[in-house]
């Protein structure tokens, strides 16, 4: 069975930078096409960055710039680099598996980021 | 960016009854479209996918159709496990899009 789990999350000043981090079990990182979707408080659901098992990366223009997407093969393990981070960046971030194309199958607990002063 | 839009934004509903939430795109993505259901404080639960095809151990209760720019999820009569929200999304053409959600409550 397929398990993903992330960690790094925590409390950020504007302007700083975090790493998440998405071990997986169960599925290979490096051939897996690996998402990144986040969820403000209250909100509903923003893809935020692919990866693609032959490492075609596409992000959301809102993070276009700052965050970068990447895999450690070796650790079977994704990850989300976040630069220049803002207040709208607050999110429960998740890392996903996508499938058939597309959809995203099997999904982390997810890691709260939180960018105050 | 294609937009997704669904409705209702809330539907109140009893056990027993048959729901349908509407997704309608801003322009055509063919059948790449998923539904997820969410509870509170969990992830997301992958449903539908290439809108009418049941993911393997989802109930037969959950039926998804349409094509283009609209679609539906239905599910046939509801049961309390049910109770939740869910979300479409288009997979046809990046930036992926959701839509801002269908919160499913008790009447």
């Amino acid at each position: 069975e397929v398990q993903l789990v992330e960690s790094g999350g925590g409390l950020i000043q504007p302007g700083g930078s975090l790493r998440l981090s998405c071990a997986a079990s169960g599925s290979t990182v490096s051939s897996d096409h690996m998402s990144w979707v986040r969820q403000a408080p209250g909100k509903g659901l923003e893809w935020v960055s692919d990866i693609y098992g032959g490492g075609s990366t596409y992000y959301a223009d809102s993070v276009k710039g700052r965050f970068t997407i990447s895999r450690d093969n070796s650790k079977n393990t994704l990850y989300l680099q976040m630069n220049s981070l803002r207040a709208e960046d607050t999110a429960v971030y998740y890392c996903a598996r996508g499938s058939r194309g597309g959809p995203l199958d099997y999904w982390g607990q997810g890691t709260l980021v939180t960018v105050s002063s | 960016d294609i937009q997704m839009t669904q409705s209702p934004s809330t539907l109140s509903a009893s056990v027993g009854d048959r729901v349908t939430i509407t997704c309608r795109a801003s322009q055509s993505i063919s059948s790449w479209l998923a539904w997820y259901q969410q509870k509170p404080g969990k992830a997301p639960k992958f449903l539908i996918y290439r809108a009418s095809s049941l993911e393997s151990g989802v109930p037969s209760r959950f039926s998804g159709s349409g094509s283009g720019t609209e679609f539906t999820l239905t599910i046939s009569s509801l049961q309390p496990d049910d109770f939740a929200t869910y979300y479409c999304q288009q997979y046809n053409s990046y930036p992926w899009t959701f839509g801002q959600g269908t919160k499913v409550e008790i009447k």
